[in-house]
């Protein structure tokens, strides 16, 4: 199975200040059909997961572009370029190039 | 507007069966694979089962032998069968869409809580 490693686990940040999550996964993203299934999610305490980010940087329908991904093979970044009090939540990157899916352990964003 | 609503959580013992069910909207159902994720109480996301359009299914190493996807188009349902419950199957389960062309869950259901104890 494909382990996801999200760094820092928790990540204390000023309103209005850049935020940046970084996962590392233990082989290549790659997909035979040249796609890297690489997203990202949101979860904002008590709700369901959101899509923001798929195929390491394309923005999903709604998402601010605040939000940005970037990276290739096995290292990816989540950027929020200027937090705001509802990005709030916990961050998951996750993988779809190989079965079994897996997610890193989360990220969880708070307001300093 | 997509929407997935998912049902058939509860309280159950160790060894018990319990069928989830996930109705979707907002979509032509039958086009597109589906997925089964859960979250247990306070941790993260734990991928368990997709079934393709065409049916093809695939389990986590944890549900396999145990849990059965399916689908019924006509109903434009997902379901989720659960056999020999244990307790480390405690959590809400999400029933989450795929893009036409795969590689990510775009859009997540409220999920439904499963609860395995005696």
């Amino acid at each position: 199975d494909i382990v996801m490693t999200q760094t820092p686990l928790s990540s204390p940040v000023t309103l209005g200040q850049p935020a940046s999550i970084s996962c590392r996964s233990s082989q290549s993203l790659v997909h035979s059909d040249g796609n890297t299934y690489l997203s990202w999610l949101q979860q904002r305490p008590g709700q369901p997961p959101r899509l923001l980010i798929y195929k390491i940087s394309d923005r999903f329908s709604g998402v601010p572009d605040r939000f940005s991904g970037s990276g290739a093979g096995t290292d990816f970044t989540l950027k929020i370029s200027r937090v705001e009090a509802e990005d709030v939540g916990v961050y998951y990157c996750t993988q779809a190039s190989q079965f079994p899916y897996t997610f890193g352990q989360g990220t969880k964003l708070e307001i300093k | 507007e997509v929407q997935l609503v998912e049902s058939g959580g509860g309280l159950v013992q160790p060894g018990e069966s319990l069928r989830l069910s996930c109705v979707a909207s907002g979509f032509i159902f039958r086009n597109y694979a589906m997925n089964w994720v859960r979250q247990a109480p306070g941790k993260g996301l734990e991928w368990v089962s997709v079934i393709s359009s065409g049916g093809y299914t695939d389990y986590a190493d944890s549900v396999k032998g145990r849990f059965t996807i399916s689908r019924d188009n006509s109903e434009n349902t997902l379901y989720l069968q659960m056999n020999s419950l244990r307790a480390e199957d405690t959590a809400v389960y999400y029933c989450a869409k795929e893009p036409l062309g795969g590689g990510v869950t775009e859009d997540w259901g409220q999920g439904t809580l499963v609860t395995v104890s005696s």
